[in-house]
This record gives structure tokens, C-alpha cells and sequence, in this order.
């Protein structure tokens, strides 16, 4: 089954530094995701990309982040610049068009500020 | 309890058993999908059921949906090993129409299958 693929697997990075996380999507899926997973926390959503836009960000998503897909293959999450907080476990996902609602996930970033 | 709650949180039982996770949820959906994660990795998808239905099978899988109650029950028939993972329903109660997704997962059942 085709797959998406996260760089790196883990980061660590200190406070205040840009981290950039990378995804390659599904080559045939239109929908892109970042999801993001606090050590023992729920699954949460923060942005979702289509047509090379946002189409949805939730109150995480602030001007700290931005995503981009600037070849048209890597789906991008940059977080500008870190916040002991921002700790969690990212994952991309995607989907493959509107009438289909499953979501194919990456094995995820795993990102550590210190 | 928040949308998307699942329980038990945790729940051991020896290989060959079935095991039973529960989803509550508070707001209507369109529908709900359970999702497994091994430990370390990514969440795949398992099954969707709609909520026009209120039974699905997947091999050893069935989730049935109670709307009236607002509730999901994922089964496990004839456990294995393999099977030890984390658990999560996710809800599209945020759904605004325009084809993305933004799911709501609840914190997760932690299912053990002891060989």
C-alpha cells in the first residue's frame, strides 16, 4: 500500500530556533494534513492544505506555523520559532479526495525542544 | 467527557479473547473512524462507519454506532499478539463542508494482548 513519508524521524532542537518538518504525500491525494500528538495526549488537529492553501487551521495553528508544498511534492510544516511546548510527536496525513474520508498517516516526526 | 472519549483506557486480555473499546462522542457527525497506533508510530486507518449505519465488519473487526447515544463500540474477535497497540475513534464533528478533514480523536484505548 502506498505510503507517507516523514523527515526527519526525530529533531531535537532548542528554544527559540526555526524547525522545518517534511512530508511526502500519496502521489495521487489531493487533501494534506499535520496532526500533532503531545506525549499522552490526544491526536490534534492543526491544519489542513488543499489546493495549494490552507483550507482549515485550528487555534494551535498560530503565526508561529506555516505550511507550504513548494514543489508540489513536499508538504512542509515550519514552526518559526520553537517553544518548549511545541514538544510533541507531528504527523502528516492525507487523504485522497472528498468523497473518500480515510486518512493515510506518516510515521511522524518526533520533535524535542530543549 | 470531550468528544471522541474512548474507554476503557487500558485493557489486557489473554490471546484468543475478544476485546470491546467504547467511543462516546458529544455533537452530531456525518461519521466516525477507529484508527490503530503501535507504539512509536503512525495511526492507520481500521474502518469508518457512517451515520446512516449502525453496524460494520472489517475480518475480525465489527464497530457498531448508537446515534441516540452517541456512542461506538469497536470489537476484536480472537485477539493476537499482534494486536497490541493503541485504540482511537475519530469524529468529523468539525466538518464544514468543504472536503477536509479535521477529525476529532479521542485519547485512546491501550489494548494489551497477552500470548
Amino acid at each position: 500500500e502506498p505510503e507517507v513519508t516523514q523527515t526527519p524521524s526525530h529533531q531535537v532542537t532548542q528554544m527559540g530556533q526555526e524547525v522545518i518538518l517534511r512530508c511526502v504525500p500519496i502521489s495521487n491525494h489531493l487533501y494534506f494534513y499535520w496532526y500533532r500528538q503531545i506525549l499522552g495526549q490526544k491526536v490534534e488537529f492543526l491544519v489542513s492544505f488543499y489546493n495549494n492553501e490552507i483550507s482549515e487551521k485550528s487555534e494551535i495553528f498560530d503565526d508561529q506555523f506555516s505550511v507550504e508544498r513548494p514543489d508540489g511534492s513536499n508538504f512542509t510544516l515550519k514552526i518559526r520559532s520553537t517553544k518548549l511546548e511545541d514538544s510533541a510527536m507531528y504527523f502528516c496525513a492525507t487523504q485522497r479526495g472528498m468523497a473518500n474520508e480515510k486518512l493515510f498517516f506518516g510515521s511522524g516526526t518526533q520533535l524535542s525542544v530543549l | 467527557s470531550q468528544q471522541g472519549e474512548e474507554d476503557p483506557q487500558a485493557l489486557s486480555i489473554q490471546e484468543g479473547e475478544n476485546a470491546t473499546m467504547n467511543c462516546s462522542y458529544k455533537t452530531s457527525i456525518n461519521n466516525l473512524q477507529w484508527y490503530r497506533q503501535n507504539s512509536g508510530r503512525g495511526l492507520v486507518h481500521l474502518i469508518l462507519i457512517r451515520s446512516n449505519e449502525r453496524e460494520k465488519h472489517s475480518g475480525r473487526l465489527r464497530v457498531t454506532l448508537d446515534t441516540s447515544k452517541k456512542s461506538s463500540s469497536l470489537l476484536i474477535t480472537a485477539s493476537r499478539a499482534a494486536d497490541t497497540a493503541s485504540y482511537f475513534c475519530a469524529t468529523d464533528e468539525k466538518y464544514s463542508g468543504a472536503g477536509s478533514y479535521q477529525l476529532t480523536f479521542g485519547k485512546g484505548t491501550k489494548l494489551s494482548v497477552i500470548p
